[in-house]
């Protein structure tokens, strides 16, 4: 069971725009950054966005991200098959002193 | 740009101590950074473990706590992870990653290193 929670799939067509939601609580998203990450099965994950909507150097602008009190929301737009992978979100969480994740949200590009 | 590579043991008996290494190249050990692991169990979500810092400072998850040991070793660039008592639920694949002191997203990953518990 995992800390926050996410859907476990979500699917858009090509070029569409898809949307990762993320919830959690008051000692994680509501008081600290998000991050964002993409795994393509069996590779390593990799930071998509950080501090809530900065994207780092190499990651598309098609991707962004939001925050609204304790809940967190990853967009995709333009969506390629490419973009096909497990997407997890992560956060501090205050009262754990430790890192938390979601469970994992499947994109499927149909 | 920091690397990171994970290295260890593939297979441990059940009961036994999982002992794996992770080394940092491109970097110093002793840099900004805070060191984590995290792992995957086959088919499902990641799960932070606990991060060491190059003062000695420690993390660990509070689910992990008596069993888990993150240390460092700053001659060979390197830290560990030691877990103990093991069973099939720690059967996964097991990252090393790296942050910034400071930051709380994970910039530097290894490649990652499947271990499986069994007899």
């Amino acid at each position: 069971q995992s800390v926050l929670t996410q859907p476990p799939s979500v699917s858009a067509a090509p070029g569409q725009k898809v949307t990762i939601s993320c919830s959690g609580s008051s000692s994680n998203i509501g008081s600290n950054y998000v991050s964002w990450y993409q795994q393509v099965p069996g590779t390593a994950p990799k930071l998509l966005i950080y501090e809530n909507n900065k994207r780092p150097s190499g990651s598309p602008d098609r991707f962004s991200g939001s925050k609204s009190g304790t809940s967190a929301t990853l967009g995709i737009t333009g969506l390629q098959t490419g973009d096909e992978a497990d997407y997890y979100c992560g956060a501090w969480d205050s009262s754990l002193n430790g890192v938390v994740f979601g469970g994992g949200t499947k994109l499927t590009v149909l | 740009q920091v690397q990171l590579q994970e290295s260890g043991p593939g297979l441990v008996k059940p009961s036994g101590t999982l002992s794996l290494m992770c080394a940092v190249s491109g970097g110093s050990i002793s840099s900004n950074n805070w060191w984590s692991w995290v792992r995957q169990p086959p088919g499902k979500g990641l799960e932070w473990i606990g991060e060491i810092y190059h003062s000695g400072s420690r993390n660990y998850l509070p689910s992990f706590k008596g069993r888990v040991t993150i240390s460092l070793d700053k001659s060979s660039n390197q830290f560990s992870l030691k877990l103990t008592s093991v069973t099939a639920a720690d059967t996964a694949v097991y990252y090393c990653a790296g942050r910034a002191a400071g930051m709380y997203n994970f910039d530097n990953w290894g490649q990652g290193t499947l271990v499986t518990v069994s007899s």
